[in-house]
């Protein structure tokens, strides 16, 4: 049964323009929401996180978006630039449990 | 460079043999997790220990199994290997527990079972 669920396995989008990753997940005890992204050949690097008493959250060019009631998340990339080219992971857990990851989403900066 | 170490890069064993992944997590961290990516998979959580102790298990098959010392470092022991052991295990550790203690992973060791 997958809690975390990341239905594109792959996008592309134009250089300049903004990327948006989604998320879907079905525990709604979940309280914590993270976005890992992933080069080949390195392990998963931290890259955002909002607790579930936000719905926003941003850090530069990478904001998150939270909508509990529809139990959704997702990552704006805004400007995309060539080195965000990875793969990125979503990921929530609760409390002091485990983190559940998602399968990932292949995003891919056209020149 | 994440600070997490994982040995060896690449790992390439038969069917039926024992083998013994390292990690070292960053300096100071108390808690390390274990992940394993098979191809077209998310990271399946294995399991995690906290300063020395069992804290939550996973999907981790019983011929798997893991320690972490008493200097920290953690090992992933895999036996009696199957072909569908191949994939890509990662280490990963955190300061402390709890959902806002951020996971810094290692590069990952490749397992190659033949």
């Amino acid at each position: 049964d997958q809690q975390v669920k990341q239905n594109s396995p792959s996008l592309s989008v134009q250089e300049g323009r903004i990327s948006i990753l989604n998320c879907d997940y079905t525990n709604s005890m979940f309280d914590y929401f993270l976005w890992y992204k992933k080069y080949p050949a390195e392990g998963p690097t931290f890259l955002i996180s909002i607790s579930s008493i936000k719905d926003k959250n941003e850090d530069g060019r990478f904001t998150v978006f939270l909508n509990k009631s529809a139990k959704h998340l997702s990552l704006h990339i805004v400007p995309s630039q060539p080195g965000d080219s990875a793969v990125y992971f979503c990921a929530a857990s609760r409390g002091n449990d485990k983190i559940i990851f998602g399968k990932g989403t292949r995003l891919h900066i056209l020149p | 460079d994440s600070g997490v170490t994982q040995t060896p890069k690449h790992l390439i064993t038969a069917t039926g043999q024992r083998v013994t992944l390292r990690c070292s997590p960053r300096s100071g961290d108390l808690s390390v997790y274990w992940y394993q990516q098979s191809l077209d998979q998310g990271l399946q959580f294995l399991i995690q220990y906290y300063n020395g102790e069992e804290r939550a298990k996973g999907n981790i098959l019983e011929r798997f199994s893991a320690q972490q010392f008493p200097d920290l470092h953690s090992e992933l022991n895999l036996s009696s290997l199957e072909l569908g052991d191949s994939a890509l295990y990662f280490c990963a550790s955190s300061v402390n527990l709890g959902a806002g203690n951020i996971q810094y992973f290692g590069a990952g060791t490749r397992l190659s079972v033949l």
